[in-house]
């Protein structure tokens, strides 16, 4: 069964420095994987997905992820956080069929100055 | 483009009481989903219709729990009663699903539900 582990529910960055933001996968197929971000009192935003192109995948805002199969990761980078940035983060699989989504638990981001 | 429109935002209400949540998809999107997302934790998938039939709802409570997407285009979810475990966000998302790959799903803003 497809399923997602976020490593760290709670990660704090000073402004300027690399954000890393853990996800692992698991799948019985070839999966395909997404990074969610989540601002205060809003819906789900779109960061990035990965469908079985290339290994490293850019994103919205200056972020990235790089699919490794081997260790059935998908972190998410940024090399120069933001005070902007500060906000809840969702790794996501599909499920088997293709045909929804199956999310991690998210981890939030502080970003202090 | 407008986007995934849900109504209310906000709703208080007393246990044992029903409630409605309504969700209007991306013109056009064949597809369309409710989420549950209880405090601290990812969504989850409550019910999936493509068109205006219910291909996936076996994570929708049904003693409690019912929607409907009439003419395939707009949607609303229903709970009567009300339990106080029903507190969460509930995400409507759609897309527009074609054969073979899968198609990016659109999020609503949500709809924050607290039961008293």
């Amino acid at each position: 069964a497809q399923s997602v582990t976020q490593l760290g529910s709670h990660v704090s960055v000073s402004e300027g420095a690399l954000v890393l933001l853990r996800c692992n996968y698991s799948s019985s197929v070839p999966p395909y994987l997404f990074w969610y971000v989540q601002y205060p009192n809003q819906g789900l935003q779109l960061l990035l997905k990965y469908t079985s192109a290339a290994t490293l995948v850019k994103g919205i805002n200056g972020f990235e992820a790089e699919f490794k199969k081997s260790e059935t990761s998908f972190h998410l980078t940024k090399p120069s956080a933001h005070m902007s940035d500060a906000a809840e983060y969702f790794c996501a699989v599909t499920n088997q069929a293709g045909t929804a989504l199956i999310f991690g638990k998210g981890t939030t981001l502080s970003v202090s100055s | 483009e407008a986007g995934v429109v849900q109504s209310p935002r906000y709703k208080i209400i007393e246990k044992k009481q029903p409630v409605a949540f309504w969700c209007n998809p991306i013109s056009g999107h064949n597809t369309l989903y409710w989420y549950r997302q209880n405090l601290g934790q990812g969504p989850e998938l409550l019910i999936r219709y493509e068109n205006e039939e219910a291909v996936d709802d076996s994570q929708l409570p049904k003693d409690r729990f019912s929607a409907e997407r009439l003419k395939g285009v707009d949607s609303t979810l229903k709970i009567q009663p009300a339990e106080l475990g029903d507190s969460a966000v509930y995400l409507c998302a759609s897309s527009f699903r074609t054969s073979g790959a899968y198609n990016e799903q659109f999020f609503g803003p949500g709809t924050r539900l607290t039961v008293l």
